[in-house]
């Protein structure tokens, strides 16, 4: 079946300008995670979301990130007034198992960068 | 959070059996052992997982020590595909995010 995905696969922008990251995870995931890589900083957790509501959003570095998801399906990662140190990989993950055995999967990501 | 810690890079050749070593001497009593690789340009995918038994997969097996302070993750016989980082994680009861290490650089060569 089909794994995750995540539009656009690249984004180019300029600073201050505002960006949407597009993931669409497995059909019947109900978990959905939010994850950033950036050169030095490692993979770091973002958001998480179960069914539409975001239980952990504690990883999300600034106010000017945001997400949603709706439907229980598509989730949008929002970036406003875009910075040079937001330029990363941003990766999305989904389970539909949750508690200490759960697996994520992930999308292939989308790569971000402001110039 | 608990902590692993893995060597930050090991070499191998195609064919070979490679252990990849992972402590984590903080480890309570309920958490898993999960480990994720991740080849290059492309998101993490998730290997192989356990909590006190050792564990076979078709991608790899994992031995974990009998007080859990250690595991260490078996690919039976390398090829240039399985290049890549190699995250061992521990899954722990106060959340759902996985907390990424640096990882263990895998090289394999010819």
């Amino acid at each position: 079946g089909a794994g995750v995905s995540q539009s656009p696969s690249n984004k180019v922008t300029e600073k201050g300008k505002d960006v949407e990251l597009r993931c669409d995870p497995i059909s019947g995931h109900t978990a959905l995670y939010w994850y950033r890589q950036s050169l030095g900083q490692g993979l770091e957790f973002l958001i998480y979301f179960q069914g539409n509501s975001a239980p952990d959003k504690s990883g999300l570095p600034s106010d000017r990130f945001s997400a949603e998801r709706t439907g229980g399906s598509v989730s949008t990662l929002t970036i406003q007034r875009t910075q040079q140190e937001d330029s990363a990989v941003y990766l999305c993950a989904s389970s539909g198992q949750l508690g200490l055995q759960e697996t994520q999967y992930f999308g292939p990501g989308t790569r971000l960068l402001v110039l | 959070d608990a902590k692993t810690t893995q060597p930050n890079s090991m070499e191998s050749n195609e064919e070979e059996p490679v252990h990849l070593p992972c402590n984590h001497s903080t480890i309570s009593g309920t958490d898993y052992i999960h480990w994720y690789r991740q080849l290059p340009s492309q998101g993490p995918e998730y290997v192989i997982h356990g909590l006190t038994s050792n564990v076979n997969n078709r991608m790899a097996s994992l031995a974990i020590a009998e007080d859990r302070k250690s595991s260490t993750l078996i690919l039976h016989r390398a090829t240039l595909r399985d290049a890549a980082v190699y995250y061992c994680i521990l899954k722990e009861t106060s959340g759902s995010r996985l907390t990424f290490g640096e990882g263990t650089q895998l090289t394999v060569n010819p």
